[in-house]
């Protein structure tokens, strides 16, 4: 298994402008999360699924931004009518059921610039 | 609500001097805490994590980390640095009960190692 990865790893767009990215977890993993990462911060908890559910969402999540993950496998992140406060590394991670499922395994990021 | 504090923000030292990162955490109930770790140019991966029992943790590259109750600190330390541990180390905690899914990560901590 080769990881997390994260599609695309960089997007540009302009403001108003609806924008997707897709995180695939590491195949046995049943946990898988969203963060945003701004300049000179750390990565902020955004959203979480286990399995195909949706168990929680943060308040830096407005009503622009939907989270899916309909199959349990992988998942997307989709951003309507995009801001230039939105720009910010996206991150997945991923984290296994039973020993060791607290410690999430990172996807290298989707760079979103809005212009 | 949980929350980290890295006291520093950038940490210049010599090779093969010793060094210390220092994180506190606020939290009214147990924790799980964690330090990640991010090369340049690399996505996170987890360094070193304490869950329960000793309180000092170790990692593979000689990195440790002792879990402070009662200053509820988790301040990572090296007797030794090498160019390569160049990067930025995040600070993180996670709340047990909930199996330790939504974590809260610091700002980070700049770690330069100068030749």
């Amino acid at each position: 298994d080769t990881g997390v990865s994260q599609d695309p790893r960089h997007k540009i767009t302009k403001r108003g402008q609806n924008v997707t990215f897709r995180c695939d977890p590491i195949s046995e993993h049943n946990r898988l999360y969203w963060y945003r990462q701004t300049l000179g911060q750390g990565p902020e908890f955004l959203t979480y699924f286990q399995n195909e559910a949706q168990l929680e969402k943060s308040r830096l999540l407005s009503d622009r931004f939907s989270a899916e993950r309909p199959k349990g496998s992988f998942s997307t992140l989709e951003i309507q009518r995009t801001e230039q406060g939105d720009s910010a590394m996206y991150l997945c991670a991923s984290s296994g059921p039973g020993q060791g499922e607290e410690t999430q395994y990172f996807g290298p990021g989707t760079r979103l610039l809005v212009l | 609500a949980q929350s980290v504090t890295q006291l520093d923000s950038q940490v210049p030292v010599f090779e093969e001097a010793p060094v210390e990162l220092r994180c506190n955490y606020s939290s009214s109930v147990s924790v799980y805490l964690f330090w990640y770790v991010q090369y340049p140019n690399q996505g996170l991966q987890l360094l070193l994590k304490y869950l329960s029992g000793s309180t000092l943790v170790e990692s593979i590259n000689g990195f440790e980390a002792e879990f402070n109750k009662s200053q509820t600190s988790f301040h990572l330390r090296k007797p030794s640095v090498h160019i390569s541990d160049t990067a930025e180390y995040f600070c993180a905690v996670s709340d047990p009960r909930t199996g330790g899914f939504k974590t809260i990560f610091g700002a980070g901590t700049r770690l330069f190692v100068k030749a």
